[in-house]
């Protein structure tokens, strides 16, 4: 597609349910980002994926926060366990190069029950 | 430790003026500036970035202006129109870091 891809645009879930995330990056871009945005609030580094390195997760909150990318494209980021403070915009964006500028999608809102 | 951070959290403005959103950064390291915006429902959208070689570049009616010696950055935005209305986020990425950091965002209000 022309732009970054999310799905679902909204989800509602019980509190400690798990969710996956997905994200479909602009073709041919080499990186994908995560986010994370609070109401009213700026946004939150959550994980980045390049080529075939590894991926750096620092910006993970807890280890029920998982991402993988598979084929170099499509990315899922799941959260096992949801607790109601992981409700939240979750924003993928992806850039052709290394050089920072991204292209968001329109994100995910969470919100846990 | 490193942060993005913007003086006014709400800006209005009548329409046809003239906006300036600031914004200050700790990273003295930091080699990449770039400016978005988000409407409400919307992901954020590059307006304009900057890199620390530069101290000033324009856009379509954007101009953004890098001072590194207060480490400050500022967006401005010419005969502000209705469709302006949205948030404004700085954000700055630093060699050998890989991901943005973002400031914590200025509410453009345009008044017609």
């Amino acid at each position: 597609g022309a732009g970054v891809s999310q799905s679902p645009s909204n989800k509602v879930t019980e509190k400690g349910k798990d969710v996956e995330l997905r994200c479909d990056p602009i073709s041919g871009h080499t990186a994908l980002y995560w986010y994370r945005q609070s109401l009213g609030q700026g946004l939150e580094f959550l994980i980045y994926f390049q080529g075939n390195s590894a991926p750096d997760k620092s910006g993970l909150p807890s280890d029920r926060f998982s991402a993988e990318r598979t084929g170099g494209s499509v990315s899922t980021l799941t959260i096992q366990r949801t607790q109601q403070e992981d409700s939240a915009v979750y924003l993928c964006a992806s850039s052709l190069d290394d050089s920072g500028k991204l292209f968001f999608g329109s994100g995910t809102q969470l919100s846990v029950l | 430790g490193e942060s993005v951070g913007l003086h006014l959290p709400t800006l209005s403005v009548q329409e046809g003026d003239n906006s300036i959103i600031n914004c200050a950064y700790s990273n003295s390291a930091s080699d990449y500036f770039i400016w978005y915006k988000q409407e409400s429902g919307k992901g954020p959208q590059f307006i304009i970035d900057i890199r620390s070689n530069m101290d000033k570049r324009q856009g379509q009616r954007v101009t953004v202006l890098l001072n590194k010696t207060v480490k400050h950055l500022s967006l401005q935005i010419a005969a502000t129109q209705p469709g302006d209305s949205a948030v404004y986020f700085c954000a700055e990425k630093g060699t050998g870091r890989r991901a943005l950091t973002f400031g914590s965002g200025t509410r453009l209000q345009v008044q017609p």
